[in-house]
């Protein structure tokens, strides 16, 4: 069946400008996380849905990243007044429910010049 | 708060070899870990998911081990191939929370 996929896969953007990622979860998986990985770095927590609900949003830097999943399939992450810093990997994964196996999307390259 | 922190960072080794990469956290409440691969310029791959009852967990050429009360899991690869080089990454989630913490990973090169 068809895996988790994320578009689009690369974005260059310039500082200032508002982004939105999207990511398609593995059909049936209400849970989904998101995720940012810089070069040789492990993933990192950004938020965690369950349904449609963010449970834990902890982990998102500051208030201009936001995410939705307002039916509990598609989720969007929007970055709002793009830095430089944000430049890295954002990773989607899903899975049966929370705290099981993550099934990870490819990614999407963000480049804030 | 939880870290997690995997030694070596990186490994060769010939093909052939049985090797070990090691994972660390330091809060032993934990719910479960995960062990995944990540090949360059990918996504992770999920290899192995050890829940916190249990000691070990295969798959394969892959065993991982778990003991909560030193904080430490291993993941042993037999007869390693070329194919298994990669980056391998550790993630845990503590009892309460959903949030994985990852470790840094051990970039893996299998020479032939």
């Amino acid at each position: 069946g068809a895996g988790v996929s994320q578009t689009p896969s690369n974005k260059v953007t310039e500082k200032g400008k508002y982004v939105e990622l999207r990511c398609d979860p593995i059909s049936g998986h209400t849970a989904l996380y998101w995720y940012r990985q810089s070069l040789g770095q492990g993933p990192e927590f950004l938020i965690y849905f369950q349904g449609t609900g963010a449970a834990d949003d902890s982990g998102l830097p500051n208030d201009r990243f936001f995410a939705v999943r307002p039916e509990g399939s598609v989720s969007t992450l929007k970055i709002q007044r793009t830095e430089r810093g944000d430049s890295a990997v954002y990773l989607c994964a899903s899975s049966l429910s929370g705290r099981d196996t993550q099934y990870f999307g490819p990614g999407t390259r963000l480049t804030v010049l | 708060k939880q870290e997690v922190t995997q030694i070596p960072a990186a490994l060769s080794v010939p093909e052939g070899e049985n090797l070990v990469l090691n994972c660390s956290f330091t809060d032993s409440a934990i719910y479960n870990l995960q062990w995944f691969r990540q090949d360059p310029g990918k996504g992770l791959t999920s290899l192995l998911l050890i829940q916190s009852s249990q000691r070990e967990q295969t798959s394969g050429r892959l065993n991982a081990s778990l003991d909560k009360s030193s904080g430490r899991s291993t993941l042993y690869i037999a007869a390693s191939q070329p194919g298994d080089s990669a980056t391998y990454l550790c993630a845990v989630t503590t009892s309460g929370t959903y949030k994985y913490i990852f470790g840094t990973g051990t970039r893996l090169k299998v020479l032939a």
